[in-house]
């Protein structure tokens, strides 16, 4: 086990509306990237966080945005969602200085 | 989109055969590394191997990487039936930090017959 947290576990929503999936960050990771996994797929990077700024993103529209926390905690939000948004949404942190990411256990998310 | 490419795309083997599988991937990379994903939960990292490497080892893990064909094999021997996963490559084609991004392909399921 990872000392990656995720909430919820589990979260079903209706198309167009809005979501916010938390993720606290592994202890002295200060590094945090968030990836969409659709059924019987990879992940798909959606975007890193360093320092409380975006320092890279993947090919997702704006309605995916994030946040980081001073103590490196990390929320993805995204607007108007849409049913292809329905998937497992991984958090993984790491520090600056090292490749390895530490996913968390993932918030699975419906959109009906 | 998917970079890597992992074959066979599912794998069932008797406890105790060794178990191989292959990834290939289409850009230059800084490393790769080999994840395990238990019933669509989080992933648990098995090992990175560096471009300039070409083997390196993590208990019953073996992974090779011929950068010349871009590509990538992880070995998996003495199979047990808790090695039932899907098992997946990803490259970072970045200079460092993870900025890029991980690049996942599609996975192998692998099924350990008891």
């Amino acid at each position: 086990e990872t000392g990656v947290t995720q909430s919820p576990t589990h979260l079903i929503k209706t198309r167009g509306q809005q979501v916010t999936l938390r993720c606290s960050s592994q202890s002295g990771h200060n590094t945090v990237s968030w990836y969409q996994q659709a059924l019987g797929q990879g992940p798909q990077f959606i975007f890193q966080y360093y320092r409380e700024e975006e320092n890279g993103r993947g090919n997702f529209p704006p309605r995916f945005s994030g946040l980081q926390f001073p103590n490196y905690s990390s929320e993805l939000n995204v607007n108007a969602l849409e049913l292809d948004d329905s998937a497992l949404y991984l958090c993984a942190s790491k520090t600056a200085s090292t490749d390895t990411q530490y996913f968390g256990p993932g918030t699975r998310l419906t959109v009906l | 989109s998917q970079q890597g490419e992992e074959d066979p795309q599912a794998l069932s083997i008797q406890e105790g055969e060794n178990a191989t599988m292959n990834c290939s991937y289409k850009t230059s990379i800084n490393n790769l590394q080999w994840y395990r994903q238990n019933s669509g939960r989080g992933l648990v990292h098995l090992i990175l191997i560096r471009s300039n490497e070409r083997e390196k080892h993590s208990g019953r893990l073996r992974v090779t990487l011929d950068t010349s064909k871009k590509s990538s094999s992880l070995l998996i021997t003495a199979s047990r039936a808790a090695d039932t996963a899907s098992y997946f490559c990803a490259t970072d084609g970045g200079t460092g930090g993870g900025a890029d991004g991980l690049t996942f392909g599609k996975g192998t399921h692998l099924i350990i017959q008891p």
